[in-house]
């Protein structure tokens, strides 16, 4: 079973609008990380927020963390259509360095 | 500098069939992972190396053997390949610092069983 849930499954924007995506996981994290890919590309990684950490920011990227609602948020800003991608959120699986992802948001920005 | 290097991109293996897909890093990081991704999914961990001569599994391991070579080297290996096993592959590493570290990716070895 995967710790972490993302929503919407796909999200289709005009270039220049905002791109909210949300994350759940299911128990208690001590991290979790947000990615990128590409068609056909393996994953980059985007920002990393900490349990002790409720938002993080980076150029054009907004992270929020609620441990207590177990969820968290990613925001894209005044999207471009280079930012056309899936997109992951990552926990810790028991624990450990072990990382599991979600099944990713699909996001298309239309120019 | 390369980062994460999978070989081979593309393979086409028959039913039964066994294969190793090699994976290198040259970040000097002592973790490295092995995920499968099926169409329109995310990621699933198959197994997991905290550091040389380690091994662990992940959520999905059944079907895969793994052999970490060497601090730079992680590779995975399929015994008798399954239909089931069609899929992209992908390893990464991380310096797995307490608190979290990123994974850096390769880009995916495209494996399809028939």
């Amino acid at each position: 079973s995967q710790q972490g849930e993302e929503d919407p499954q796909a999200l289709s924007i005009q270039e220049g609008e905002n791109a909210t995506m949300n994350c759940s996981y299911k128990t208690s994290i001590n991290n979790l990380q947000w990615y990128r890919q590409n068609s056909g590309r393996g994953l980059v990684h985007l920002i990393l927020i900490r349990s002790n950490e409720r938002e993080k920011h980076s150029g054009r990227l907004r992270v929020t963390l609620d441990t207590s609602k177990k969820s968290s948020s990613l925001l894209i800003t005044a999207s471009r259509a280079a930012d056309t991608a899936s997109y992951f959120c990552a926990t810790p699986m028991d624990s450990s360095y072990k990382l599991i992802f979600g099944s990713g948001t699909r996001l298309l920005v239309r120019p | 500098n390369a980062g994460v290097t999978q070989t081979p991109k593309f393979q086409v293996l028959k039913t039964g069939q066994s294969m190793t897909l090699q994976c290198a890093q040259d970040m000097n990081h002592n973790s490295m992972y092995w995920y499968r991704q099926d169409p329109g999914m995310g990621l699933r961990l198959i197994y997991y190396s905290a550091s040389e001569g380690t091994t662990d599994k992940g959520e999905v391991p059944n079907g895969y053997n793994v052999s970490r070579l060497n601090k730079r080297e992680f590779s995975l290996r399929l015994e008798s390949a399954a239909p089931s096993q069609t899929s992209v592959y992908f390893c990464a590493s991380s310096e797995a610092r307490q608190g979290g570290s990123p994974l850096h990716f390769g880009n995916g070895t495209r494996l399809t069983v028939t």
